[in-house]
């Protein structure tokens, strides 16, 4: 059964700091993975798509990378903005598409 | 790109009663259909799988009477919560995959909100 965690639970930076957010699965078999931001009480964003043949994916400010070998995958935050302030979760599809339980970013003004 | 609208937003009902939940791919067909369940300050958990014309997949601990999930065609699937009750109040989220590869991603709607009095 497909585990995934997500280290660390929790963050407050200040504004303008580049960040790392980590997320780790059990079973390497996967199709992709998957970064979504969730605004408090609101669906979720789809940030960055990696397929399971990609080792990274780029968009703006935002960079995702992914060892599936070793089951991990990292999220970069450049230039960090209040406005990224959010709950960003991490889900790998395999048979079927796990959640982790979220890393709650806040960046302070 | 890829919109799924989920409606209603938010609904607040009394114990006893049946809602209804729908979810639309408003610009794909989706073959695919999941639905999600959040409790506060919780990842989401998937409830069931619905392929479009067959039968809904549960997860394990999800009672499919309660629940009751049709996929009549290829832009909406409904989720029904039967006799309702408070336990049942959480934040209800779908998503849809396009037809084609399993390694399409998924979109996903803007949630619902149940709150059970």
């Amino acid at each position: 059964k497909q585990e995934v965690t997500q280290i660390p639970a929790a963050l407050s930076v200040p504004e303008g700091e580049n960040l790392v957010l980590n997320c780790s699965f059990t079973d390497s078999a996967i199709y992709n993975l998957q970064w979504f931001r969730q605004d408090p009480g609101k669906g979720l964003t789809s940030l960055l798509l990696i397929q399971s043949s990609q080792r990274e994916q780029t968009s703006g400010r935002l960079n995702a990378s992914l060892d599936k070998s070793s089951g991990r995958s990292t999220l970069y935050i450049a230039a960090s903005q209040p406005g990224d302030s959010a709950t960003y979760l991490c889900a790998v599809r395999g048979q079927n598409f796990v959640f982790g339980p979220g890393t709650r970013l806040s960046v302070l003004p | 790109g890829a919109v799924v609208s989920q409606h209603p937003s938010w609904v607040i009902c009394k114990s006893g009663t049946s809602v209804k939940i729908e979810c639309r791919s408003l610009d794909f067909q989706a073959t695919t259909m999941f639905w999600y369940r959040q409790f506060p300050k919780q990842s989401l958990m998937l409830m069931a799988t619905s392929n479009e014309g067959s039968k809904a997949t549960y997860e394990q601990g999800v009672e499919k009477d309660k629940f009751l999930i049709n996929h009549a065609s290829l832009t909406l699937s409904t989720l029904t919560v039967t006799s309702a009750h408070p336990e049942d109040s959480s934040f209800y989220i779908c998503s849809a995959r396009g037809t084609g590869v399993l390694n399409q991603p998924q979109h996903f709607g803007d949630g619902t909100r149940l709150s059970i009095l």
